[in-house]
Formats: C-alpha cells, structure tokens, sequence
C-alpha cells in the first residue's frame, strides 16, 4: 500500500514563527503536492513538485514556499505564520505524470494563534 | 471529532439501503475523475476513479457513473454500512494543468443504525 506520511497531526504556532510541515512518500512517487483544506471548500494546490528540485506554483502559493531536495520528501515552509493560515494541510503524491490517482496523507491541522 | 466542511450537504441513509452520492464537475474537458471518501481527522482515501472513455465502473460495492453530457458522475454504495460515514468528494483532473486536479467540497454521508 502507498503511504504518505506527514510530520505532525497537529500543530500550535504564533503569528510571526517559521512553520516547518514535513512529508513523506515511500512509493518512489514523482509528484507530490501540498493542498490545504478549509470549511466549506474543496481542497485548494498550495505549490506541487514533479521532480526533485523542481516546483511550481499552485493556486494558493502566497506566502508559502516548498523544498524538494530528496524524491520522497516534500516540505512546505510558512515564512512568517499568519492567522489566516489557520488549515488542515494535506499532502499527496502520485506517480502518473498524466492524470493519475493521488494518495493523501493523514493531513496536519495548523493553529497560528 | 474534527470536520473537514461545517456546512456540507448531507445524505443520511438507512444501514443496509443503497447510498447515492452526486458531483457536478466543472470541465467538459476534463478526462478523469475519482472519488474520494474522507473520515474524521483523517486525510482523504482513493475509492474509486473513472476515465472518460467510460460511462460505469465497478469495484467492491461501490460504482462510479459518469455522464459526460451533463457533466454529471455520481458514486453509489450498495448495502450501505456504518463504515461508510464519512465524506465523500469528487476531483476532475484539470485540462489546464497535467498535475492538477479540481475539488468539488463534498458531501457528508451519514449512516443511520
């Protein structure tokens, strides 16, 4: 079975702090994605990665940035957390390079206070 | 527990019965589609996906149909069980985009005992 996993289920930051969210994939998955997810709409691209060291904007990107230095690891970083940011962050991956199935991990609900 | 929409539409069925659960997707353009199935807390669960050259797949008691004319595609559940409550969401890939995909915000499915 493909697993994602994601660093922390749930996260408490002050407004202001460097947010490190961490992913991994262990199924030697090509593209990997950050989403967040918010009451009332459906899940929003942050930034994907389809390669190591490759990234692209998503719909979402302000304010975040992303790090892809190994396959099976994909981070999101929030600069300088805000209020607005409060979410459940998803992380996903996939091995299509055309449309294909996309596996979630267990998702990290932040709280910037 | 945790809810991923606090106003989402919900389908309340008998345990036992047969679930029908529906998707507006937005693209005509779009060429493939899954369902997803989302319990409390949790990150999202692949249930089943359909390509465009298809009207109907199977799997285990689930069906997804799609309705290119009415870009329509619905999930059905046969003998419906308490599992199964959870929220169920569909995603259409993005014709724009080959690693994109677009989120419909989904709908509760509430099994009654």
């Amino acid at each position: 079975d493909v697993k994602v996993t994601q660093s922390s289920r749930y996260l408490v930051k002050r407004t202001g702090e460097k947010v490190f969210l961490e992913c991994v994939q262990d199924m030697d998955h090509e593209n990997m994605f950050w989403y967040r997810q918010d009451p009332g709409l459906g899940l929003r691209l942050i930034y994907f990665s389809y390669d190591v060291k490759m990234k692209e904007k998503g719909d979402i990107p302000e304010g975040y940035s992303v790090s892809r230095e190994k396959k099976e690891r994909f981070s999101l970083i929030l600069e300088s957390a805000s209020t607005n940011q409060t979410s459940m962050y998803l992380c996903a991956s996939s091995f299509s390079a055309g449309p294909g199935t996309q596996y979630f991990g267990p998702g990290t609900r932040l709280l910037v206070l | 527990g945790e809810s991923v929409g606090l106003h989402l539409p919900t389908l309340s069925v008998q345990e036992g019965d047969n679930s029908i659960i529906n998707c507006a997707y937005s693209n005509s353009a779009s060429d493939y589609f899954i369902w997803y199935k989302q319990e409390s807390g949790k990150g999202p669960q692949f249930i089943i996906d359909i390509r465009s050259n298809m009207d109907k797949r199977q799997g285990q008691r689930v069906t997804v149909l799609l309705n290119k004319t009415v870009k329509h595609l619905s999930l059905q559940i046969a003998a419906t069980q308490p599992g199964d409550s959870a929220v169920y969401f569909c995603a259409e890939n993005d014709p724009s985009g080959t690693y994109k995909y677009i989120f419909g915000t989904g709908t509760r499915l509430k099994v009654l005992a």
